[in-house]
């Protein structure tokens, strides 16, 4: 079956403007994670959904970042007036039940801001 | 605050000799434990995990991990090393949150 699906693969955007970008998850998974890893740095979490709801949201970089998912399915992360510092890989995984469960990984969406 | 080191960046080992990948936690509860690697071109694969019961864990490839609460570590161990175990290893931990270490990047020379 399909694995998970982000969009765009790429995305460059300019310092201010916001962008959107969207993970679908593997069909039937509940929960979904999002991360990021700037250059040469390891995987950061920014927030992990289980269902439609976000337990702890304080991952997130900053107040210009948000997530939500809806249906208990795709999910889109949200950054606002975007910044040269959140040049990065995006990466959503998905999890067919909790935490505890594998996570599988996106292809990622590379985001460069200029 | 929550971290996950692995304190060795790059490794190079022989073809089937050991090997010991080091894992350090700091976490406010005993977090669910995991190892995962990506090899080349590839995304993360689950190796193991751990969250209760015997703390010497058997994961695919071979590989085990043992959990040591009173060191807080989760070290990754594999008694004969094969040249595909090239890769880069991640140990995470998580409960509501999840972290991921910064990797060690494994060199199998033949």
């Amino acid at each position: 079956g399909a694995g998970v699906s982000q969009s765009p693969s790429n995305k460059v955007t300019e310092k201010g403007k916001d962008v959107e970008l969207r993970c679908d998850p593997i069909s039937g998974h509940t929960a979904l994670y999002w991360y990021r890893q700037s250059l040469g740095q390891g995987l950061e979490f920014l927030i992990y959904f289980q269902g439609n709801s976000a337990p702890d949201k304080s991952g997130l970089p900053s107040d210009r970042f948000s997530a939500e998912r809806t249906g208990g399915s795709v999910s889109t992360l949200t950054i606002q007036r975007t910044q040269q510092e959140d040049s990065a890989v995006y990466l959503c995984a998905s999890s067919l039940t909790s935490i505890f469960s594998e996570q599988y990984f996106g292809p990622g969406t590379r985001l460069t801001v200029t | 605050a929550q971290s996950v080191t692995q304190p060795d960046i790059h490794i190079t080992v022989s073809e089937g000799a050991s090997l010991e990948l080091r894992c350090n936690y700091s976490y406010g509860a005993t977090p669910y434990l995991f190892w995962y690697v990506q090899s080349p071109g590839q995304g993360l694969q689950l190796l193991l995990k751990y969250f209760s019961g015997d703390t010497l864990v058997q994961g695919i490839k071979g590989f085990e991990a043992e959990f040591k609460r009173s060191q807080s570590s989760f070290n990754l161990r594999k008694p004969s090393v094969h040249w595909s175990d090239a890769a880069e290893y991640f140990c995470a931990v998580g409960l509501n949150q999840f972290y991921f270490g910064t990797g060690t990047s494994l060199t199998v020379i033949p």
